[in-house]
């Protein structure tokens, strides 16, 4: 069975661009959280959504922004492009129905550069 | 707050020799906890995790976890390590009913020696 896939794997933007990146959670999975990973750093979580209706935002400015299809599949997409959102971005899936906890399932991550 | 700290963020070890990664966290509510490991230019493998039950969590590849609630501790032990286990690690812990939020440690550096 295929795991969680994400695409691009990598990717270059320029300051003030904006960016859109893809995550395909595992198949029968239903939640899909992402997570920003700063070099050196621990991820921090962005969103989650389960059934394409937002459950929980973390600490981050409204240029980041997030939504869920039908298929389950889930968009990023960061606004005003700055350096610090240079990063691993990761996005994870579970059978989370709301009752947690649930394991997540991580992709192998979008690398984000701005310059 | 929810928090995570892991204690050590570079382990040098000495293959075949054994390991104690430290984690600690702070918490009102009840928590899971977790271990991930994560190899360079990959995303994250769940190695084990503590949901209830036995305090003494086993995993993959050999490494082992204790949950010590009055400590707040959640220490990853692996009794001989390999080459292949060097790789980043972190903890992390979920609250309650909210699942699908990993609040993360800053991550060890578990470099293993021959």
């Amino acid at each position: 069975d295929a795991g969680v896939t994400q695409s691009p794997t990598h990717l270059i933007k320029t300051r003030g661009q904006h960016v859109t990146l893809r995550c395909s959670p595992i198949s029968g999975h239903k939640s899909v959280s992402w997570y920003q990973q700063v070099l050196g750093q621990g991820p921090q979580f962005i969103f989650q959504y389960y059934e394409k209706e937002e459950r929980g935002r973390g600490n981050f400015p409204d240029r980041f922004s997030a939504r869920q299809f039908p298929n389950y599949s889930s968009e990023l997409n960061v606004n005003a492009l700055l350096l610090g959102d240079s990063a691993l971005y990761l996005c994870a899936s579970s059978w989370d129905r709301g009752r947690g906890p649930y394991e997540q399932y991580f992709g192998p991550g979008t690398r984000l550069t701005v310059t | 707050a929810q928090s995570v700290t892991q204690l050590d963020s570079q382990v040098p070890v000495f293959e075949e020799a054994p390991v104690e990664l430290r984690c600690n966290y702070s918490s009102s509510v009840s928590v899971y906890l977790f271990w991930y490991v994560q190899y360079p230019n990959q995303g994250l493998q769940l190695l084990l995790k503590y949901l209830s039950g036995s305090t003494l969590v086993k995993g993959i590849n050999g490494f082992e976890a204790e949950f010590n609630k009055s400590q707040t501790s959640f220490h990853l032990r692996k009794p001989s390590v390999h080459i292949s286990d060097t790789a980043e690690y972190f903890c992390a812990v979920s609250e309650g009913n909210q699942g699908g939020k990993l609040i993360f440690g800053q991550g060890t550096e578990l470099s293993v020696k021959p």
